[in-house]
């Protein structure tokens, strides 16, 4: 069954460090998708950054990165010189495309950042 | 370009009582998916609306359940409302279902469902 699995419940940041946020997946399929989403403490999900299963690439969206490593099913966000404002909530998540076209997407259990001034 | 707009934003209700949720995609799109947030389940997925026909669905009770309009706008519905339905209900929209390219979901601010 497809899993997403977070590890760190919570994690520190000084301002203008960089941070990385650990995501780990399971999935029997080889076509899939993996996202990763913001959510301040107002609720609302802001997609940050995507990688494809077939993208050889690690994806980058401004200060984000993608760390793919399909070997590891390992798919860690990397946040760079952290700013307050990235004080959030930040969920990984998967979606498979083997069963057909769908948009149903599957959530780990999310991590707390906090940037420290 | 407007986002995802949701309706109510704060709702409270008493057990028993029936809700009805309103989410309007961003314009343009035709995908519109549903999912319950809570603290202790964290985010699962309800349902998935594409042209005004179902075509997913969560591992949620009959209770829940939802519908979408001609114009992409959609409802979902809970009837017989429990205390463990308290959460906060997600819409997101999309262009179309995705067939394996990256189709991006975009997610609106959420309605806090309280049931007293």
């Amino acid at each position: 069954a497809q899993k997403i699995t977070q590890t760190q419940p919570g994690m520190f940041v000084q301002e203008k460090e960089a941070v990385t946020l650990d995501c780990t997946y399971d999935t029997s399929d080889q076509s899939y998708g993996l996202f990763w989403y913001k959510q301040p403490s107002s609720g609302e999900m802001i997609f940050l950054i995507y990688q494809g299963s077939y993208d050889e690439q690690n994806a980058t969206e401004g200060r984000y990165s993608l760390n793919f490593q399909k070997a590891r099913k390992s798919a860690n966000l990397v946040i760079s010189a952290s700013q307050l404002g990235d004080s959030a909530m930040y969920f990984c998540a998967m979606r498979e495309y083997t069963s057909g076209a769908t948009n149903k997407l599957i959530f780990g259990t999310g991590t707390l950042l906090a940037v420290q001034p | 370009k407007a986002g995802v707009t949701q309706t109510p934003r704060y709702l409270i209700k008493t057990r028993g009582q029936q809700v009805t949720l309103s989410c309007s995609p961003i314009s343009g799109h035709r995908s519109v998916s549903w999912y319950q947030q809570t603290p202790g389940q964290g985010l699962q997925f309800l349902f998935e609306y594409f042209s005004e026909t179902q075509r997913n669905k969560g591992n949620f009770p009959g209770r829940f359940s939802g519908r979408q309009f001609s114009n992409s706008r959609s409802e979902m519905n809970v009837s017989t409302l429990e205390l463990g339905d308290s959460a906060l209900y997600l819409c997101a929209s999309s262009a179309q279902p995705s067939g394996g390219e990256q189709e991006t979901q975009y997610f609106g601010p959420g309605t806090r469902l309280l049931v007293l």
